[in-house]
């Protein structure tokens, strides 16, 4: 079974800071990666997903950019963070399929990101 | 656009007794899937159930079962025997060439 990281777990930068959150995935090979955020209280809203390295598409414009430089490794960054951008961060992983939403998502531990 | 309606933000039930969620969505498509996350203080998004829509057959796992009413669009998540551990947040989701997550159900299970 799959095993999803991310890093860091808490992270407190501010206003117009660089951002860079990772995602790494152990246990399968080329899965469909996602990046969700969510705000307090509420939902999950997609940002990007991939089905394959190099392969990025983004759900919503925004602040934010992914990349994803290895098979089973997923960044989420920014140049310059609002305060907008606060809220807990969640990768998420599923089997590879080729096509995005196919498959079971799982989830990793998520990143609380706070923007002052 | 699909979207996914869970009408009760909280609810709480006592400890071994049993509680239903509700779950509603909007879709033209007849293949999609869906699903029951949870969510404990922690915050780590847990799967609990999956449903293929193509499937009559509820799904259960454990003390956790669905009533999936595919005419009506309705996924609700029946917990027996609830325990305290199952105090958590929880999201119905809808997948088929985008997922879709409802606002939550904020579960308290009493002791």
């Amino acid at each position: 079974s799959q095993t999803i990281h991310q890093w860091p777990a808490t992270l407190v930068q501010p206003v117009g800071s660089p951002l860079s959150l990772e995602c790494t995935v152990e246990g399968t090979s080329n899965p469909n990666l996602y990046w969700y955020r969510q705000a307090a209280g509420r939902g999950l809203q997609l940002l990007f997903y991939s089905v394959g390295i190099g392969q990025i598409s983004s759900e919503v414009p925004q602040n934010l950019s992914a990349s994803r430089p290895q098979d089973r490794q997923f960044i989420l960054s920014s140049k310059k963070l609002l305060l907008s951008d606060s809220g807990f961060y969640l990768c998420a992983s599923s089997p590879a399929s080729g096509r995005a939403y196919q498959e079971t998502q799982y989830f990793g531990p998520g990143t609380r990101l706070l923007v002052l | 656009a699909q979207t996914v309606t869970q009408s009760q933000p909280e609810m709480s039930v006592q400890e071994a007794e049993t509680v239903t969620l509700s779950c509603t969505y909007d879709t033209s498509e007849n293949n999609y899937y869906l699903f029951w996350y949870k969510q404990p203080p922690s915050r780590q998004m847990i799967l609990v159930i999956r449903q293929e829509a193509y499937k009559q057959q509820n799904a259960t796992e454990n003390r956790f079962s669905v009533n999936f009413q595919k005419a009506a669009k309705s996924f609700s998540l029946k917990i027996s025997d609830s325990q305290l551990g199952d105090t958590a947040m929880y999201f119905c989701a809808f997948m088929n060439n985008d997922m879709r997550f409802g606002a939550g159900t904020r579960l308290t299970v009493k002791p």
